[in-house]
């Protein structure tokens, strides 16, 4: 059964860099039928899908987070990772990691989501 | 690019059925036959429950059931059950730079 497991610093202080990294076991993230990808959910609201990477590196990004967006993928640990920079109490949410499928785009596993909260 | 509208609530009592609305564009849900439907219950992440607007993955029980007309997509939930109380959210895929855009989300009650 595919898992994922996010982890990360769970507080992160204004201007600073928010990492987490995904990692995928029970499957290989060297698939050509999946890309990986994060969705945030603030607390109290709804989804918002931020990005997503192929496993040979191809990167989609939500337009207006792109300047501070970074998604890796490292293949021989069948992880993928991501770094939002200079975040601000507006990106503190959940965050999720997720498979997207590359036929329609959906995300049929998901990891149990981490908080992420920016504060001093 | 815009959320998706959704009602913020509906409710039924158990055995009945409801449905709920999801509302895009001619630029995302109009236009892709990539609408999918995410059950979301308190502090748990979300578990799919239809893709390619009515396709059910395995697991998932014949009482959830979705449609597409236009611009807006629907999610019918038969036979409410009371573990069936959660959020539920629509997502189309909008492009090569929003693989997901969300509905606001709609939270079912029952009765």
């Amino acid at each position: 059964q595919l898992q994922l497991q996010e982890s990360g610093p769970g507080l992160v202080k204004p201007s600073e860099t928010l990492s987490l990294t995904c990692t995928v076991s029970g499957g290989s993230i060297s698939s050509n039928s999946y890309f990986w990808g994060w969705i945030r959910q603030p607390p109290g609201k709804g989804l918002e899908w931020i990005g997503a990477i192929y496993y040979k590196g191809s990167t989609y990004y939500k337009p207006y987070l792109k300047s501070r967006l970074t998604i890796s993928v490292d293949t021989s640990k069948n992880q993928f990772s991501l770094k939002l920079s200079s975040v601000t109490a507006a990106d503190t949410a959940v965050y999720y990691c997720v498979r997207h499928t590359t036929a329609s785009y959906y995300s049929d596993y998901w990891g149990q989501g981490t908080l992420v909260t920016v504060s001093s | 690019q815009s959320a998706l509208t959704q009602p913020p609530s509906a409710s039924g009592s158990p055995g009945q059925s409801v449905t709920i609305s999801c509302t895009g564009t001619s630029s995302d849900l109009g236009y892709y036959n990539y609408v999918s439907w995410y059950q979301q219950h308190p502090d748990k992440a979300p578990k799919l429950l239809i893709y390619e607007v009515s396709k059910r993955p395995s697991g998932v029980p014949d009482r959830f059931s979705g449609s597409k007309s236009g611009n807006t997509a629907s999610l019918t939930v038969s036979g409410l059950q009371a573990e069936d109380e959660a959020d539920y959210y629509c997502s189309s895929y909008a492009g090569s730079n929003n693989f997901a855009v969300f509905g606001t989300g709609t939270k079912v009650t029952v009765l």
